[in-house]
């Protein structure tokens, strides 16, 4: 079945580990996104990559990383993981950038102690 | 100020009943706009999409857009109990890129 995964679909960090959240999609997508979700303030865009070998920071782009090597694969890298950083992770995709939809993955949520 | 600013709620109706949710944005640069839905624990999914000025109606659902304004609405007419969720506007802003930047969501209560 076509669409778009991420794994983990939880996971509970130590404060200071590393941690790299997975997100694939098969639809040849060429727009992927990340979002974190925290209740009350909606959807904050961590970083985008509007095709394979650029991206480009969000709203909260502070303590993340990501990379866009191919086109199906873009993982999410906290290089250090902080409590503020606990939340529900979003991965999504669209067509192109600009125009179309967003469709989104089932999210992992993520605890940082 | 967020770029897209939404009413948290709670927005209760009666059954039956239309449901009015707004949205504003700030950047008139945006271009097309999105209603998602989330239902607790799950993932956002598209409800309707708009790309220009005035009115777009899919089913029970009208989306509306002043771009003068810089305002988007989405009506829900026959309102019903499965219709109880988040809803979130999303808006395309273009700088050097493409983003897709929500708002913070408006929770819909359909009473039975």
């Amino acid at each position: 079945i076509a669409g778009i995964t991420q794994a983990p679909t939880s996971q509970i960090l130590a404060a200071g580990r590393r941690m790299t959240l997975r997100c694939t999609q098969d639809m040849r997508h060429n727009a992927m996104y990340w979002y974190r979700q925290d209740l009350g303030l909606g959807l904050r865009l961590i970083h985008y990559s509007n095709t394979a070998g650029t991206t480009g920071k969000g709203e909260v782009p502070d303590g993340y990383s990501v990379s866009r090597a191919n086109t199906d694969d873009f993982p999410l890298t906290l290089a250090s993981a902080v409590p503020s950083q606990t939340s529900v992770y979003f991965c999504a995709s669209s067509v192109s950038p600009g125009n179309t939809e967003a469709f989104f993955g089932q999210g992992t949520r993520l605890t940082v102690v | 100020q967020k770029e897209v600013e939404q009413n948290s709620g709670p927005l209760s109706v009666p059954e039956g009943a239309i449901a009015s949710l707004n949205c504003t944005y700030s950047d008139r640069g945006s271009q097309s706009f999105f209603w998602y839905r989330q239902y607790s624990g799950k993932s956002p999914e598209l409800i309707m999409f708009i790309y220009s000025n005035g009115d777009k109606e899919d089913g029970r659902f009208t989306a509306q857009l002043n771009k003068a304004s810089q305002y988007v609405s989405l009506l829900i007419r026959d309102s019903q109990p499965s219709d109880s969720a988040t809803y979130l506007c999303a808006v395309y802003r273009m700088d050097s890129s493409y983003k897709l930047i929500f708002g913070s969501g408006t929770r819909l209560l359909v009473r039975p």
